[in-house]
């Protein structure tokens, strides 16, 4: 299996573009989650999805944020405009009925 | 409200010898787990243990075992002859409702940075 796998890798844009990270989950896990990590608050979920129905997003800091699961094998975070505090590593994270979380590579994004 | 605490922001351990790290946890279900996370300088996310709150014995793999006191609410990760590419940064983290056939989130400690002196 590929794995989790986050496009793009990288990401550079100026303040008050749209942003939009990509994820593609392990097939057949039925959980996804969005992290956020940066020094100063460390991993921070944003939002997770369950069977494509988004469970809890209560970690998603603003209406500027926003995450779809159209079907199994494809979710999105898009940052709509984007700041520069919006800068952080963002991870796409997926489980299966199992135990742990796998997570993708991350998307690091700078905003600027 | 569950909570993960990783006490330790930097450790430095020399080659060879074995290292604890810290974390405690704070919740009210009686079903969770805990699990260990690696995160070197590459910045990819890898699965080191889990722990069941039910498990009736501490977790091995390798060289990594969870010293898991259920009293305490501690789940410490304990490193047996480190070495060089254990130096990463180590992240506590926890689910509730683990029997549950529902989801729930996966939440994160601040980590520990841990480095290995040859």
């Amino acid at each position: 299996d590929a794995g989790v796998i986050q496009s793009p890798r990288h990401e550079v844009t100026e303040m008050g573009q749209e942003v939009t990270l990509r994820c593609k989950p392990i097939s057949g896990h039925n959980s996804l989650f969005w992290y956020r990590q940066t020094m100063m608050r460390g991993l921070e979920l944003l939002i997770y999805f369950n069977n494509n129905v988004p469970i809890d997003d209560s970690g998603m800091p603003e209406d500027r944020f926003s995450a779809k699961m159209p079907n199994a094998s494809f979710s999105t975070l898009k940052i709509q405009p984007s700041e520069p505090r919006d800068s952080a590593v963002y991870f796409c994270a997926s489980r299966a009925t199992g135990v742990e979380a796998f997570f993708g590579q991350g998307t690091r994004l700078t905003v600027v | 409200a569950q909570k993960i605490t990783q006490t330790q922001p930097g450790m430095f351990v020399q080659e060879k010898e074995a290292v604890t790290l810290d974390c405690t946890y704070d919740t009210s279900d009686p079903s969770y787990g805990l699990f260990w996370y690696k995160q070197p300088s590459s910045g990819e996310m890898i699965f080191l243990i889990y722990q069941g709150s039910y498990d009736q014995q501490n977790a091995t793999e390798g060289r990594y075992s969870l010293n898991f006191q259920k009293a305490r609410k501690s789940a410490n990760l304990v490193i047996s002859a480190s070495q060089l590419g254990d130096s990463a940064m180590y992240f506590c983290a926890m689910r509730e409702g683990i029997h549950s056939s529902s989801a729930s989130k996966i939440i994160f400690g601040s980590g520990t940075r841990l480095s290995i002196r040859p």
